[in-house]
This record gives structure tokens, sequence and C-alpha cells, in this order.
């Protein structure tokens, strides 16, 4: 059974930093793309940043370009997502994703996890 | 960047109706590279749908996808209980991959 568990969310001040963290189980999680898709209260979900089953590529929403990082720990089947100059707008449940269908212009995805909540606010 | 209005907003059906949900997107997706989600609160989504019309593994056959280009729908032959939640459109067919804002449907 495939199954994703979030952590590391939490409450933080604007211009901080949190470290979200992904653990799977169930599959081969070197050979899956892996993706954070995120939902702000009241709001849809909205992609954030993918990477390769290998960690040698990576994609960014322009809204976390520069600020977010996506990797990956194949060792240890884990996802990560460090989050840096957080925003009040970043606040949102965090959803890890593993890759369904990867294609030149993206993928979809057929398993997530429960997510995990950051919120950013002084 | 595409966007994608998903309509009607709402939807109030009792089971046992029949379900249509539409996605617009303000250009053609390459190679209908276009999913649907359910999602339930404080739970994870669920992919029904990908590819438009292809069914995801496990889904019962009375979710069904179809369109092409820019008009795509999910239907619902006929509703059971457990199927009242949000639905999420999303293409993957050009970055950013982008979603629909969604359609609730709800128990009339």
């Amino acid at each position: 059974e495939v199954q994703l568990v979030e952590s590391g969310g939490g409450l933080i001040r604007p211009g901080g930093s949190l470290r979200l963290s992904c653990t799977a189980s169930g599959f081969t999680f070197m050979y899956s793309a892996m993706s954070w898709v995120r939902q702000a209260p009241g709001k849809g979900l909205e992609w954030v940043s993918s990477i390769s089953g290998s960690g040698g590529s990576t994609y960014y929403a322009d809204s976390v370009k520069g600020r977010f990082t996506i990797s990956r720990d194949n060792s240890k089947n884990t996802l990560f997502l460090q989050m840096n100059s957080l925003r009040a707008e970043d606040t949102a449940v965090y959803y890890c994703a593993k890759a369904w269908l990867v294609r030149t212009g993206g993928m979809c995805w057929d398993y997530w996890g429960q997510g995990t909540l950051a919120t950013v606010s002084s | 960047e595409i966007v994608l209005t998903q309509s009607p907003g709402t939807l109030s059906l009792s089971p046992g109706e029949r379900a249509t949900l539409s996605c617009r997107a303000n250009q053609s997706i390459s190679n209908n590279y276009l999913a649907w989600y359910q999602h339930k609160p404080g739970r994870a989504p669920r992919l029904l749908i990908y590819s438009a019309s292809s069914r995801a593994t496990g889904i019962p056959d009375r979710f069904s996808g179809s369109g092409s280009g820019t008009d795509f729908t999910l239907t619902i032959s006929r509703l059971e209980p457990e199927d009242f939640a949000v639905f999420y459109c999303q293409q993957f067919g050009s970055t950013p991959n982008t979603f629909g804002q969604g359609t609730k449907l709800e128990i009339k």
C-alpha cells in the first residue's frame, strides 16, 4: 500500500524558514518523480514544485522560485521542501504527491499525502 | 500560463442523479493532458481521470471524462453518497501545471 506522510509544518514568522518532509512507502521511491502541491485556506490547489526520480531535475512555480528548494534522499525514501523567506501568502496545507504520468509539460499525481499545515504569521 | 475555469462553482444533486462538471481552458491543452481529482476535507486528493478520459486505477466506471482541446467534462453517471466532494481539473500539458478553482458537489 502506497503511503505518503508529511511532517514539519507549524507556525512561523514572516521571513522565517521551515523544512517539510514527506516519508514514502509502498513503491519504489527512486523511480518516481515527486511534487509538492499546496492549498491556502479557502482556496484551491496550487502546484509548488517537482523533482525527478534521481533528483537531477527540479521545477518551481514562479511564486516560490528562489525561496523554496525541493530535494530528496532516495536512501531514506524521503522528499523535502526547504522554505525560506516565508510570506503570509505561503500559508497553506502542503501536500506531497507521487507522479503518475510524467510528460514534457508536467505531470499528474496518483497518490497524495494528507498534508501538513504551514502558517506564516506574526 | 493556462487558466482553467470550472463550472458550476457549486452543484447540488441527490444520490442517484447524474453529475456533469465542466473545465474550460483559455488555450488548447497539449495532447489533452487533463486530469480530474476528487478532494474531501481533511483527506488526500484522489486521482479520478488522466489524459482527459482514462480512469485511474480502482476508480468506479460511473466516473468518466471526455473532451479535447479547451473543453473537458467529468461525468458521474449515478451519484453515490460517498461521491460528494470538491472536484478539481488540472492540466499537465504545459508549465506551470495549473488547477481549476474547483466545483463543489453537494447533497441536495
